[in-house]
């Protein structure tokens, strides 16, 4: 059974511009989960998709956003990037119901502002 | 926001002895959970211990929740090189959210 997979595993973008990453969970599960990791910290909990669904949101700003499809894939997109942003991204999926369940993480994908 | 607090930040010990990482959370929560970490890699998932449990094993972990003092502990008995890692504690809130802490840096040496 395949894993999470995320795409691109490296992102290099210049201050200002948009990035876009992708997450395609374990077949069967309808949660998806994206998560921020700077560097040697901590997960910061972005967004919970549920069923097409944004369930959950963290405390980041609106130019953080993303989507999930029918296949329950997602999207995360970041405008108007700034330094900070860089980090690793994490996506993570679960059977859905409650944003409880045990996770099932992809590799992420390293995000590089410049 | 995060709800679980992982002690220490970070432990070092040698191959063959036993490693205790603790948990301590705010609010009520329906189940606690486990995650490792290897460097600059994605989190996978060891152990769910339920709120109604107090404590589970599999293989060489064991961890034990007491709700009372919101609190859990991981052991990881006759350490590895290869369990070099961090250690993350995530809560299941009754709310249908989940918090990771800050987690805990492994080192064991060979």
């Amino acid at each position: 059974e395949a894993g999470v997979t995320q795409s691109p595993t490296h992102l290099i973008k210049t201050r200002g511009q948009q990035a876009t990453l992708r997450c395609s969970p374990i077949s069967g599960h309808t949660s998806v989960y994206w998560y921020q990791q700077a560097l040697g910290l901590g997960l910061q909990f972005l967004l919970w998709y549920d069923e097409g669904e944004e369930r959950n949101r963290g405390n980041f700003p609106p130019r953080f956003s993303g989507r999930q499809f029918p296949n329950y894939s997602s999207e995360l997109n970041v405008n108007a990037l700034e330094l900070e942003d860089s980090a690793l991204y994490l996506c993570a999926s679960s059977l859905g119901g409650t944003g409880t369940q045990s996770r099932y993480f992809g590799p992420g994908t390293r995000l590089t502002v410049t | 926001s995060q709800q679980g607090e992982e002690d220490p930040q970070a432990l070092s010990i040698q191959e063959g002895e036993n490693a205790t990482m603790n948990c301590s959370y705010k609010t009520s929560i329906n189940n606690l959970q486990w995650y490792r970490q290897n460097s600059g890699r994605g989190l996978v998932h060891l152990i769910l211990i339920r709120s109604n449990e107090r404590e589970k094993h599999s293989g060489r972990l064991r961890v034990t929740l007491d709700t009372s003092k919101k609190s859990s502990s991981l052991l990881i008995t006759a350490s590895r090189a290869a369990d070099t890692a961090s250690y993350f504690c995530a809560t299941g809130l009754n709310n249908n959210d989940m918090r990771f802490g800050a987690g805990t840096r492994l080192t064991v040496k060979p």
